[in-house]
């Protein structure tokens, strides 16, 4: 089935460690993106990639990477400088900036 | 860069109402999306409309981007509609960034 996968769905973070994301899209999509819900707001970007080896800062990267070594793949890392790291966090891909964007099921994260 | 809001930010309906819900942007846009956020987070696609009009069942959306705004229509609301309406928009100068409004939260009661 083709689409957009995110793993885990449910992720439990120590404060201080840093954590990894998984998103893989199997569409062919040269876009993907991060965002980070709080609860009852809206999504905000954290960063996004256009095409491989190539991304960008949205609007709340600090404390977050992310790397697109491959079309299919757009990993984020959560590390131990994002300060309040507890959000749910949805991936999206899409052909180019002027086509519709599909999104992944999301993961929660939660700092213990 | 481009300010997305959405109007109301809580609507509550009997079962058979009709609802429109609004999203006004600051720029010229090329590309806006409609989506339902479920209970379990995921988001669904309603329409993809940077123009024009387009319709889906009970669901129909309108764009004038000449305007700056969007609407989204739900006839015979049912309780499934229920959840949160977010719009989302791109511009020409914000080089493939997606910006989201805050959302609209519907609640349809039987």
């Amino acid at each position: 089935d083709g689409g957009i996968t995110q793993s885990p769905k449910y992720l439990f973070r120590k404060e201080g460690q840093n954590v990894t994301l998984s998103c893989e899209q199997n569409l062919n999509h040269d876009a993907m993106y991060w965002y980070r819900q709080d609860p009852g707001q809206g999504l905000r970007l954290i960063y996004y990639s256009q095409i491989v080896n190539d991304f960008q800062k949205g609007d709340i990267a600090e404390g977050y990477s992310v790397s697109r070594e491959k079309k299919e793949s757009f990993p984020l890392t959560v590390t131990s400088a994002q300060k309040n790291p507890t959000a749910f966090y949805l991936c999206a891909s899409r052909f180019t900036m002027n086509t519709e964007a599909f999104f992944g099921q999301g993961t929660r994260l939660t700092v213990v | 860069g481009i300010q997305v809001e959405q109007s109301p930010p809580d609507l509550i309906l009997q079962e058979g109402a009709n609802s429109t819900l609004r999203c006004n942007f600051s720029d010229s846009v090329n590309n806006l999306q409609w989506f339902h956020q479920n209970p379990w987070g995921q988001l669904i696609n309603l329409f993809y409309i940077p123009s024009g009009t387009k319709q889906n069942g009970r669901l129909s959306a309108t764009t004038v981007a000449t305007e700056r705004y969007s609407l989204l229509y739900i006839s015979s609301s049912q309780t499934t509609d229920s959840g949160v309406y977010f719009c989302a928009v791109g511009s020409s100068t914000s080089y493939g960034k997606l910006t989201f409004g805050q959302g609209t939260i519907l609640t349809v009661h039987p």
